[in-house]
């Protein structure tokens, strides 16, 4: 089985800092995604990534950026975080299997 | 546009009794369709998914469910829960062949009365 590893459970930060959040799958998978879930809106796409250097925009990805410049580690950058970035993000990878989610990081902004 | 729709919130069902959580999907395509569960504070498990062939999908723990193309359904079923299937649960479409991302619902919250 293909397994997605998020390097923080949980994080809190202030406004205004620079987030890092880490997501490493340890397969050779070219397709990794980042979803932010908040409650009754479901998961919902930040961006998505082909490829090593390659990165796409998903529904939501306003006040974030991506880097990809390995293929089994997909980061998540948060330029200056805001309270409305406090939420729950989930890093995917895609297999022949489906979709594989890491555990998920709960971010706090204060 | 494409869309998932679960139309239930929450669901609250004893211990023993049989559960359907419904799901409808409009999608311009035929398209993948998956079932995750999520328990607190955890990420999504996959619990079964439908790519091709006979439209009843068994997954694990227990739980099936059905692909009904004239309905644009997909809805998971369970025939006597436990109190440990308490938890979220999410429908999502994917394009066939595709390196798209997957569409969620908003989740259908499980509670389990003992």
């Amino acid at each position: 089985d293909v397994k997605v590893t998020q390097s923080s459970r949980y994080l809190v930060k202030r406004t205004g800092e620079k987030v890092f959040l880490e997501c490493v799958q340890d397969m050779d998978h070219e397709n990794m995604f980042w979803y932010r879930q908040d409650p009754g809106l479901g998961l919902r796409l930040i961006y998505f990534s082909y490829d090593v250097k390659m990165k796409e925009k998903g529904d939501i990805p306003e006040g974030y950026s991506v880097s990809r410049e390995k293929k089994e580690r997909f980061s998540l950058i948060l330029e200056s975080a805001s309270t409305n970035q406090t939420s729950m993000y989930l890093c995917a990878a895609h297999s022949a299997y489906g979709y594989t989610f890491g555990s998920g990081t709960r971010l706090t902004v204060v | 546009a494409q869309s998932v729709t679960q139309p239930d919130i929450h669901i609250t069902v004893s211990e023993g009794a049989s559960l359907e959580l419904r799901c409808n999907y409009s999608y311009g395509a035929t398209p993948y369709l998956f079932w995750y569960v999520q328990s607190p504070g955890q990420g999504l498990q996959l619990l079964l998914k439908y790519f091709s062939g006979d439209t009843l999908v068994q997954g694990i723990k227990g739980f099936e469910a059905e692909f009904k193309r004239s309905q644009s359904s997909f809805n998971l079923r369970k025939p006597s829960v436990h109190w440990s299937d308490a938890a979220e649960y999410f429908c999502a479409v994917g394009a066939r062949g595709s390196q798209g991302n997957l569409i969620f619902g908003k989740g259908t919250k499980l509670s389990v009365k003992p």
